[in-house]
């Protein structure tokens, strides 16, 4: 299995405008998770999904984000309009329980 | 005061040493994570454990849940073990729902 895929691994965008990160889990793994992190707060959670389902959504920020899991296979986070604030390393993960698999990261930087 | 809490939070040791790295921790839990992130920004799950201990290669994982403590230990150190080590603890029923401590970030000179 190719671990899980985020992409793309880097964006530069400009306030305004809207910013869509993707990500694919490992097969067979039935929670998603997208994680936020800065240098100032570290890790944070932002969402997870259990089957697609939104579980738990506390750590969006506000409503500028929104994330959808269409199907096991596919996920997106969505910033719009974003704001310089929302720079930061972006992690999706995946597990099938308990252990946590986490993608390489996309890095956002907003001007 | 942070639910999770490591210490050090910066760590500098000789090639060789024996390195140790706390967590403490303050909510009830169902299970504990240590993760490591190496410069490139790469996370990896080193363990994930709920009581007693846990061995790999040169890396050990206790966990006391009675004082709500963990330790990660690892035996002879080398430079390729410098990254960021990462405690979280799983509070909600093995959910997976994190909480993460602010990282330890571990140099290890040649």
């Amino acid at each position: 299995d190719a671990g899980v895929i985020q992409s793309p691994r880097h964006e530069v965008t400009e306030m305004g405008q809207e910013v869509t990160l993707r990500c694919k889990p490992i097969s067979g793994h039935d929670y998603l998770f997208w994680y936020r992190q800065t240098m100032m707060r570290g890790l944070e959670l932002l969402i997870y999904f259990n089957n697609n389902v939104p579980i738990d959504d506390s750590g969006m920020p506000e409503d500028r984000f929104s994330a959808k899991m269409p199907n096991a296979s596919f996920s997106t986070l969505k910033i719009q309009p974003s704001e310089p604030r929302d720079s930061a390393v972006y992690f999706c993960a995946s597990s099938p329980l308990v252990e946590q698999f986490f993608g390489p990261g996309t890095r956002l930087t907003v001007l | 005061k942070n639910e999770v809490e490591q210490s050090p939070q910066n760590l500098t040791a000789q090639e060789g040493e024996f390195i140790t790295i706390n967590c403490s921790y303050s909510v009830g839990i169902s299970a504990l994570h240590w993760l490591q992130q190496h410069p490139g920004g790469g996370i990896v799950s080193l363990f994930m454990l709920s009581s007693g201990k846990k061995k790999h290669g040169r890396l050990i994982a206790t966990i006391n849940i009675q004082e709500k403590h963990s330790s990660l230990h690892i035996t002879a150190s080398h430079p390729r073990d410098s990254a960021v080590y990462i405690c979280a603890v799983d509070g909600s029923g093995n959910t997976g729902k994190l909480i993460f401590g602010q990282g330890t970030t571990l140099q290890v000179k040649p």
